[in-house]
Protein backbone atom coordinates (compact mmCIF):
# COMPACT_ATOMS: atom_id res chain seq x y z
CA UNK A 1 0.00 0.00 0.00
CA UNK A 2 0.88 3.52 -0.44
CA UNK A 3 3.25 4.84 2.48
CA UNK A 4 4.39 8.36 3.68
CA UNK A 5 7.83 8.00 5.43
CA UNK A 6 8.87 11.43 7.16
CA UNK A 7 12.44 12.48 8.06
CA UNK A 8 13.90 12.85 10.87
CA UNK A 9 12.17 11.10 13.20
CA UNK A 10 12.57 12.96 15.82
CA UNK A 11 15.20 16.17 16.33
CA UNK A 12 16.04 17.96 19.12
CA UNK A 13 16.96 21.89 18.68
CA UNK A 14 17.79 25.46 20.62
CA UNK A 15 14.63 27.73 20.42
CA UNK A 16 15.80 30.14 18.19
CA UNK A 17 16.96 27.89 15.26
CA UNK A 18 15.74 26.61 12.32
CA UNK A 19 13.80 23.54 11.43
CA UNK A 20 13.77 21.20 8.12
CA UNK A 21 11.22 18.15 7.81
CA UNK A 22 10.25 16.50 4.55
CA UNK A 23 7.90 13.86 4.10
CA UNK A 24 8.56 10.97 0.60
CA UNK A 25 6.69 8.35 -0.98
CA UNK A 26 6.92 5.99 -4.04
CA UNK A 27 3.78 7.19 -4.81
CA UNK A 28 2.49 10.81 -6.57
CA UNK A 29 -0.09 12.78 -4.57
CA UNK A 30 -2.24 15.34 -5.84
CA UNK A 31 -2.86 17.34 -2.11
CA UNK A 32 -0.73 17.48 0.54
CA UNK A 33 -1.58 18.66 3.93
CA UNK A 34 0.83 19.75 6.82
CA UNK A 35 -0.48 19.07 10.76
CA UNK A 36 0.71 19.59 14.47
CA UNK A 37 -0.40 17.06 16.84
CA UNK A 38 0.10 17.62 20.72
CA UNK A 39 0.03 15.37 23.53
CA UNK A 40 -4.28 14.05 23.60
CA UNK A 41 -4.88 15.79 21.07
CA UNK A 42 -6.02 16.19 17.42
CA UNK A 43 -3.99 17.10 14.70
CA UNK A 44 -4.06 20.75 13.76
CA UNK A 45 -3.83 21.97 10.58
CA UNK A 46 -0.94 24.04 9.61
CA UNK A 47 -0.98 24.45 5.85
CA UNK A 48 -2.62 22.92 2.72
CA UNK A 49 -0.33 22.61 -0.61
CA UNK A 50 -2.05 21.90 -4.33
CA UNK A 51 0.04 22.26 -6.89
CA UNK A 52 3.60 20.84 -7.80
CA UNK A 53 6.23 23.59 -6.83
CA UNK A 54 3.95 25.49 -4.65
CA UNK A 55 5.50 27.29 -1.90
CA UNK A 56 2.66 28.26 0.82
CA UNK A 57 3.60 30.34 4.32
CA UNK A 58 1.93 30.08 7.84
CA UNK A 59 3.57 32.70 9.84
CA UNK A 60 6.90 30.98 11.01
CA UNK A 61 5.95 27.77 8.49
CA UNK A 62 6.91 27.13 5.05
CA UNK A 63 5.71 23.77 3.14
CA UNK A 64 7.07 23.21 -0.49
CA UNK A 65 4.88 20.73 -2.57
CA UNK A 66 7.80 18.93 -4.33
CA UNK A 67 8.69 18.95 -8.17
CA UNK A 68 8.36 15.31 -8.55
CA UNK A 69 4.81 15.48 -6.03
CA UNK A 70 6.33 12.09 -4.35
CA UNK A 71 7.68 14.80 -1.72
CA UNK A 72 6.69 17.48 0.79
CA UNK A 73 8.76 19.68 3.00
CA UNK A 74 8.10 21.84 5.87
CA UNK A 75 10.45 24.64 7.45
CA UNK A 76 10.14 26.52 10.72
CA UNK A 77 12.01 29.47 11.16
CA UNK A 78 12.99 30.87 14.49
CA UNK A 79 11.60 27.81 16.63
CA UNK A 80 9.96 28.64 20.13
CA UNK A 81 9.09 26.74 22.72
CA UNK A 82 5.65 25.97 21.88
CA UNK A 83 6.62 24.46 18.52
CA UNK A 84 7.37 20.64 20.29
CA UNK A 85 4.91 18.43 19.19
CA UNK A 86 4.67 15.68 16.43
CA UNK A 87 4.59 17.01 12.50
CA UNK A 88 2.51 14.89 10.53
CA UNK A 89 2.40 15.30 6.81
CA UNK A 90 -1.14 13.75 4.80
CA UNK A 91 -1.14 13.02 1.12
CA UNK A 92 -4.13 12.60 -1.21
CA UNK A 93 -4.24 10.87 -4.52
CA UNK A 94 -6.48 12.06 -7.01
CA UNK A 95 -10.17 10.33 -7.33
CA UNK A 96 -9.92 9.41 -3.25
CA UNK A 97 -11.15 10.40 -0.07
CA UNK A 98 -8.21 8.49 1.92
CA UNK A 99 -5.37 10.98 3.02
CA UNK A 100 -2.13 8.90 4.11
CA UNK A 101 -0.63 10.26 6.80
CA UNK A 102 3.32 10.09 7.70
CA UNK A 103 5.02 8.39 9.83
CA UNK A 104 5.56 12.13 11.96
CA UNK A 105 8.26 14.01 13.21
CA UNK A 106 8.75 14.24 16.53
CA UNK A 107 10.34 18.03 17.54
CA UNK A 108 11.69 18.70 20.65
CA UNK A 109 12.94 22.40 21.58
CA UNK A 110 15.53 23.15 24.44
CA UNK A 111 15.05 26.59 25.74
CA UNK B 1 -13.51 29.53 15.11
CA UNK B 2 -15.93 26.60 14.45
CA UNK B 3 -14.89 23.36 15.24
CA UNK B 4 -15.19 19.69 15.15
CA UNK B 5 -16.78 18.21 18.62
CA UNK B 6 -16.30 14.83 19.57
CA UNK B 7 -18.08 12.95 22.86
CA UNK B 8 -16.75 10.98 24.68
CA UNK B 9 -13.41 12.34 25.60
CA UNK B 10 -12.79 8.44 26.77
CA UNK B 11 -14.90 5.16 27.35
CA UNK B 12 -13.65 2.34 28.95
CA UNK B 13 -15.50 -0.74 27.70
CA UNK B 14 -15.44 -4.89 28.30
CA UNK B 15 -14.06 -6.95 25.27
CA UNK B 16 -17.49 -7.90 23.25
CA UNK B 17 -19.71 -4.44 23.95
CA UNK B 18 -20.61 -2.34 21.79
CA UNK B 19 -19.66 1.40 21.82
CA UNK B 20 -20.87 4.45 19.88
CA UNK B 21 -18.57 7.09 18.98
CA UNK B 22 -20.24 10.59 18.53
CA UNK B 23 -19.26 13.41 16.57
CA UNK B 24 -20.49 16.86 15.83
CA UNK B 25 -18.89 18.02 12.32
CA UNK B 26 -17.90 21.77 11.74
CA UNK B 27 -21.68 22.91 10.31
CA UNK B 28 -21.25 23.96 6.87
CA UNK B 29 -18.47 20.54 6.05
CA UNK B 30 -19.96 18.32 3.66
CA UNK B 31 -17.29 15.55 4.17
CA UNK B 32 -17.14 13.45 7.18
CA UNK B 33 -14.20 11.18 8.15
CA UNK B 34 -13.36 8.41 11.11
CA UNK B 35 -9.29 8.21 11.87
CA UNK B 36 -7.76 6.39 14.20
CA UNK B 37 -4.28 6.70 15.96
CA UNK B 38 -3.45 4.07 18.46
CA UNK B 39 -1.13 5.12 21.10
CA UNK B 40 2.47 6.23 19.67
CA UNK B 41 1.73 5.07 16.09
CA UNK B 42 0.50 7.26 12.78
CA UNK B 43 -2.93 8.18 11.93
CA UNK B 44 -4.73 5.76 10.11
CA UNK B 45 -7.93 6.14 7.71
CA UNK B 46 -11.32 4.37 8.72
CA UNK B 47 -14.27 5.57 6.31
CA UNK B 48 -15.20 8.99 4.65
CA UNK B 49 -18.41 10.07 4.20
CA UNK B 50 -20.17 11.85 1.38
CA UNK B 51 -23.73 12.69 0.42
CA UNK B 52 -25.36 10.26 3.25
CA UNK B 53 -23.12 7.15 2.21
CA UNK B 54 -19.83 5.86 2.81
CA UNK B 55 -17.08 7.13 -0.15
CA UNK B 56 -14.60 5.08 1.03
CA UNK B 57 -13.12 2.93 3.44
CA UNK B 58 -10.28 1.08 4.70
CA UNK B 59 -9.29 -2.95 5.08
CA UNK B 60 -9.69 -1.89 8.76
CA UNK B 61 -13.31 -0.71 8.72
CA UNK B 62 -14.86 -4.48 8.79
CA UNK B 63 -18.20 -5.12 9.86
CA UNK B 64 -18.05 -4.90 13.07
CA UNK B 65 -17.87 -1.19 12.26
CA UNK B 66 -20.38 1.42 11.07
CA UNK B 67 -21.22 4.91 10.79
CA UNK B 68 -24.72 7.11 10.55
CA UNK B 69 -25.46 10.32 10.10
CA UNK B 70 -28.78 10.19 11.87
CA UNK B 71 -30.12 13.77 12.41
CA UNK B 72 -27.76 16.19 10.14
CA UNK B 73 -25.55 17.03 12.46
CA UNK B 74 -23.92 14.14 14.06
CA UNK B 75 -21.58 11.67 12.99
CA UNK B 76 -21.14 8.46 14.72
CA UNK B 77 -18.99 5.51 14.76
CA UNK B 78 -20.35 2.19 15.87
CA UNK B 79 -18.07 -0.61 16.64
CA UNK B 80 -20.56 -3.84 17.30
CA UNK B 81 -18.07 -6.16 19.44
CA UNK B 82 -15.29 -4.42 20.45
CA UNK B 83 -11.85 -6.21 20.70
CA UNK B 84 -8.70 -5.53 22.40
CA UNK B 85 -7.30 -4.25 19.37
CA UNK B 86 -9.67 -1.64 18.90
CA UNK B 87 -7.83 0.52 21.86
CA UNK B 88 -7.22 3.52 20.49
CA UNK B 89 -7.69 7.21 19.70
CA UNK B 90 -10.59 7.91 17.60
CA UNK B 91 -10.47 11.24 15.79
CA UNK B 92 -13.77 12.70 13.30
CA UNK B 93 -12.85 14.84 10.86
CA UNK B 94 -14.72 16.70 8.58
CA UNK B 95 -14.24 19.35 5.15
CA UNK B 96 -16.16 21.59 2.62
CA UNK B 97 -14.70 20.02 -0.52
CA UNK B 98 -12.51 16.99 0.49
CA UNK B 99 -9.05 18.85 0.60
CA UNK B 100 -8.36 20.64 4.14
CA UNK B 101 -9.28 18.32 6.80
CA UNK B 102 -10.07 19.40 10.36
CA UNK B 103 -10.33 17.14 13.30
CA UNK B 104 -11.79 17.02 16.80
CA UNK B 105 -9.71 16.17 19.98
CA UNK B 106 -10.63 12.61 19.38
CA UNK B 107 -12.05 9.73 21.71
CA UNK B 108 -10.09 7.47 23.37
CA UNK B 109 -11.51 4.19 23.39
CA UNK B 110 -9.94 2.02 25.82
CA UNK B 111 -11.56 -2.47 25.51
CA UNK B 112 -10.40 -4.45 28.55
Amino acid sequence: GQQLNQSPQSMFIQEGEDVSMNCTSSSIFNTWLWYKQDPGEGPVLLIALYKAGELTSNGRLTAQFGITRKDSFLNISASIPSDVGIYFCAGLTSGTYKYIFGTGTRLKVLA
Amino acid sequence: EPEVTQTPSHQVTQMGQEVILRCVPISNHLYFYWYRQILGQKVEFLVSFYNNEISEKSEIFDDQFSVERPDGSNFTLKIRSTKLEDSAMYFCASAVNNRELFFGEGSRLTVL
